[in-house]
């Protein structure tokens, strides 16, 4: 079966514009978090996602936001982008979304870059 | 707070020998779950290994097994027979409590095999 997919794969923004990012998971699975990967912070929590609402978000501005349609495949947003923004953003995509599933699959990440 | 540690920022090994990668993690819940995952130059986080807080015995998946030590809440991972696919980071990551796909992630550690 068809692995987590995200759009785009790379990303060259101007600082001040926004972005927005797609993330489609496996089929079936409901569950969808997002994750920012820099070399210094490392890979942080941005949110999650379950049956269209989000369950928990991490400690990023209000810049960051999310959402879940109908159909499981989420996007991310971030809106007046800074340098420090440029990051590779991952999402993981799970079946039952309970907590008691042990697979997260994650997509191929979208590198973004602002200039 | 949770938290995960890997203290070993690069790692050499030669092809065909074993290798351990060292994870300590903090966490104050009873239901937890350890995770191991690849990230190989193309960015993907690749799944190796899962150990619940609840399991008895270590996890085993192939060449890649997990030295579970609940007392000492280290998560190690050990990778037989190395072979020069290996090469890759590795990042120790930690689900706390039920209820969340949270995963909170370590600083990663480089492994290289060489001939």
């Amino acid at each position: 079966k068809a692995g987590v997919t995200q759009t785009p794969r790379y990303l060259i923004k101007t600082r001040g514009q926004q972005v927005t990012l797609s993330c489609s998971p496996i089929s079936g699975h409901r569950s969808v978090s997002w994750y920012q990967q820099t070399p210094g912070q490392g890979l942080q929590f941005l949110f999650e996602y379950f049956s269209e609402t989000q369950r928990n978000k991490g400690n990023f501005p209000g810049r960051f936001s999310g959402r879940q349609f109908s159909n499981s495949r989420s996007e991310m947003n971030v809106s007046t982008l800074e340098l420090g923004d440029s990051a590779l953003y991952l999402c993981a995509s799970s079946s039952s979304g309970q907590g008691y599933n042990y697979g997260y699959t994650f997509g191929s990440g979208t590198r973004l870059t602002v200039v | 707070a949770q938290k995960i540690t890997q203290t070993q920022p690069g790692m050499f090994v030669q092809e065909k020998e074993a290798v351990t990668l060292d994870c300590t993690y903090d966490t104050s819940d009873p239901s937890y779950g350890l995770f191991w995952y690849k990230q190989p130059s193309s960015g993907e986080m690749i799944f190796l290994i899962y150990q619940g807080s609840y399991d008895q015995q270590n996890a085993t998946e192939g060449r890649y097994s997990l030295n579970f030590q609940k007392a000492r809440k280290s998560a190690n991972l050990v990778i037989s027979a190395s072979q020069l696919g290996d090469s890759a980071m590795y990042f120790c990551a930690m689900r706390e409590g039920r209820g969340t796909d949270k995963l909170i992630f370590g600083t990663g550690t480089r492994l290289q095999v060489f001939p």
